[in-house]
């Protein structure tokens, strides 16, 4: 099956500096890749996604690249703020051998922004 | 997300004995998921369901048992095979109307605790 790795497993930064997390896949039928930033104690919530037919993608200060050829994926958050702070993972959906498709989740990176 | 709702939020499970864990959504999804999460593991599939009476094992299935007898509820079993089963339990949903298939939405989750 797919196997998703994501560095770094802790990230720290000061308030303002840009933050970016990294993920690889496997699988090359992989097509969809979202980010989930989850706080503690609470419920992963989608943050962005990209599909496998698009370069980068751009919500105000987030953002995501995507290099299908190299079969990697990263997060890049500009101007980070103290809210920022939480657990942030990756993941690649794929079907393949299976009629219903399924995400495959990184291990997840704690970014701690400090003011 | 907030069309997702668990029950219990905090769960104990004494030695022996089965829990059921539960997971409902007003959202219209057809897909339904359980996940576990273990601190520094990320998010690994129990079991997921595309449509009603029909479902799949994810990776980690053992000692669990899952039901779809209503597209709203996928109530999750940890039976007592289930030999560590201290962890956060996380229900997701997707299909949303006119958007991908891929997309999941979290509940709250449900923390379970071995007396």
């Amino acid at each position: 099956g797919e196997n998703v790795e994501q560095h770094p497993s802790t990230l720290s930064v000061q308030e303002g500096d840009s933050a970016v997390i990294k993920c690889t896949y496997s699988d090359s039928a992989s097509n969809y890749f979202p980010w989930y930033k989850q706080e503690l104690g609470k419920r992963p919530q989608l943050i962005i996604d990209i599909r496998s037919n698009v370069g980068e993608k751009k919500d105000q200060r987030i953002a995501v690249t995507l290099n299908k050829t190299a079969k990697h994926f990263s997060l890049h958050i500009t101007e980070t703020q103290p809210e920022d702070s939480a657990v942030y993972f990756c993941a690649a959906f794929t079907d393949r051998g299976s009629t219903l498709g399924r995400l495959y989740f990184g291990r997840g990176t704690q970014l701690t922004v400090w003011p | 997300d907030g069309g997702i709702t668990q029950s219990p939020k905090y769960l104990f499970r004494k030695e022996g004995q089965n829990v059921t864990l539960s997971c409902e959504q007003n959202l219209n999804h057809d897909a339904m998921y359980w996940y576990r999460q273990d601190p520094g593991q990320g998010l690994r599939l129990i079991y997921y369901s595309q449509i009603v009476n029909d479902f799949q094992k994810g990776d980690i299935a053992e000692g669990y048992s899952v039901s779809r007898e209503k597209k709203e509820s996928f109530p999750l079993t940890v039976t007592s095979a289930q030999k560590n089963p201290t962890a956060f339990y996380l229900c997701a949903s997707s299909h949303p109307g006119g958007r991908p298939v891929e997309t999941q939405y979290f509940g709250p989750g449900t923390r379970l605790l071995v007396l």
